[in-house]
């Protein structure tokens, strides 16, 4: 199984302040047929399901705010939020989505500082 | 719109076994592989396993850790997925989630259903 994990695992970052979470793999996820690296990121607040924000390492989901972005290749990836909003504060994964078994990071808990 | 309703959670003992469902609108269900992914009470997020739809085989695919115990399926008469566990371990208490992606990640997911496996 391909492991994920994931540093910090907590932050606290400052309303409007940059916050980077970083994700690494035990293997590589880029596929040699498309290119693409297959690394999802999610948010997850307090009590309520988590929600998909970036596929493909960079992908944003459908309304998912520009403020979010990703970046990364191989087996390192990047979560960044460039200005953190008081909606932010939540649990962040990655997520390999290349092979079966899909892994997930542990988790990243973003708050305000 | 798409929803994703899970169903069947509850109290059981160890060793036993239950049924989750999970009902499905807004989408065409049969062209559409589907999850499960399930979450211990304040830690972090494990995939259980991914059906494919028929067209694409039909073929179930699990997480190391469910060793035969978990079974995946689904009725595509009923826009319907199932989980049945069996063989329940404490450690399988959690809540339960269906989601689904469209060919990409897991954009969309149900509110859960818990599962409390007792000693």
């Amino acid at each position: 199984d391909i492991v994920m994990t994931q540093s910090p695992d907590s932050l606290a970052v400052s309303l409007g302040e940059r916050a980077t979470i970083n994700c690494k793999s035990s293997q590589s996820l880029l596929s040699s047929s498309d290119k693409k690296n297959y690394l999802a990121w999610y948010q997850q607040r307090p009590g309520q399901p988590p929600k998909l924000l970036i596929y493909w390492t960079s992908t944003r989901d459908s309304g998912v705010p520009d403020r979010f972005s990703g970046s990364g290749s191989g087996t390192d990836f990047t979560l960044t939020i460039s200005s953190l909003q008081a909606e932010d504060v939540a649990v962040y994964y990655c997520q390999q989505h290349y092979t079966t078994p899909f892994t997930f990071g542990p988790g990243t808990k973003v708050d305000i500082k | 719109e798409v929803q994703l309703v899970e169903s069947g959670g509850g109290l059981v003992k160890r060793g036993g076994s239950l049924r989750l469902s999970c009902a499905a609108s807004g989408f065409t269900f049969s062209n559409t592989w589907m999850s499960w992914i399930r979450q211990a009470p304040g830690k972090g997020l494990e995939w259980v396993g991914r059906i494919k739809s028929k067209i694409s085989g039909g073929t179930v695919d699990y997480a190391t850790y469910v060793k035969g115990r978990f079974t995946i399926s689904r009725d595509d008469s009923k826009n319907m997925m199932y989980l049945q566990l069996s063989g329940l371990k404490i450690e399988d208490t959690a809540m339960y989630y269906c989601t689904t992606g469209f060919g990409t990640a897991e954009s969309h997911w149900g509110q859960g259903t818990l599962v409390t496996v007792s000693s």
